[in-house]
């Protein structure tokens, strides 16, 4: 069964950086398109970044171009979300997913507070 | 606010037919493209259950329809279970926002 399980969130400071894992098992990664999704407390779904693993291609949301980088490491098997100069907006679950629209298959979140 | 557009919440009897609806504009649903719809249950990851407007995922019960027409789109339940509950969220691609995959605002069904 496909599985993808985040890791790396935490409490930072504003301004401050955090970097996102998700290991995926059962798959492998550099064929297919993946994304990141994140939900604030209490809030709605939203798209954040995505990677095409065959092309390269990344892409971004507007309020986190220049501040996030999508990447992976196809030994480990394993997607990455760098994320810098974090902001109090940018608290939220971050969920790793496989497939870009339709987003198919979802991880369990990790969990981002940016709070001084 | 969401660049399409949802009820905040629809409610049903065990048994019976819901539809939740997700506009849109020129940009997303109405130039064609796909929408596609998730189950959220409170406290775990959303899950697919429709995709590319009226297609289901293995899995996914024969309960569950999807219907899109100009700049809208819905989904159909019918035969109401209680596991059917939680927050329904549609999605599409938008060629005017930056962020391109969009979201709708999302729809908590309640099984009365």
């Amino acid at each position: 069964e496909v599985q993808l399980v985040e890791s790396g969130g935490g409490l930072v400071q504003p301004g401050g950086s955090l970097k996102l894992s998700c290991a995926a098992s059962e798959f492998t990664l550099n064929t297919y398109t993946m994304a990141w999704v994140r939900q604030a407390p209490g809030k709605g779904l939203e798209w954040v970044s995505g990677i095409n693993l065959s092309s390269g291609n990344t892409y971004y949301t507007d309020s986190v171009q220049g501040r996030f980088l999508i990447s992976s490491d196809t030994s480990r098997n394993t997607l990455y979300l760098q994320m810098n100069s974090l902001r109090a907006e940018d608290t939220a679950l971050y969920y790793c997913v496989k497939n870009i629209s339709p987003f198919k298959v979802w991880g369990q979140g990790t969990m981002v507070t940016v709070s001084s | 606010q969401s660049v399409l557009t949802q009820p905040p919440s629809v409610s049903g009897a065990p048994g019976q037919r819901v539809t939740i609806s997700c506009t849109g504009s020129s940009s997303n649903i109405g130039a064609g493209y796909d929408v596609h719809w998730y189950h959220q249950v409170l406290g775990t990851a959303p899950k697919l259950v429709m995709y590319s407007n009226d297609n289901r995922p293995s899995g996914v019960p024969d309960r569950f329809s999807g219907s899109s027409s100009g700049a809208s789109a819905s989904l159909a339940i019918t035969g109401l279970q209680a596991e059917d509950e939680g927050d329904y969220y549609c999605q599409s691609y938008d060629s005017r926002q930056s962020g391109n995959w969009v979201f709708g605002g999302g729809t908590k069904l309640t099984v009365l």
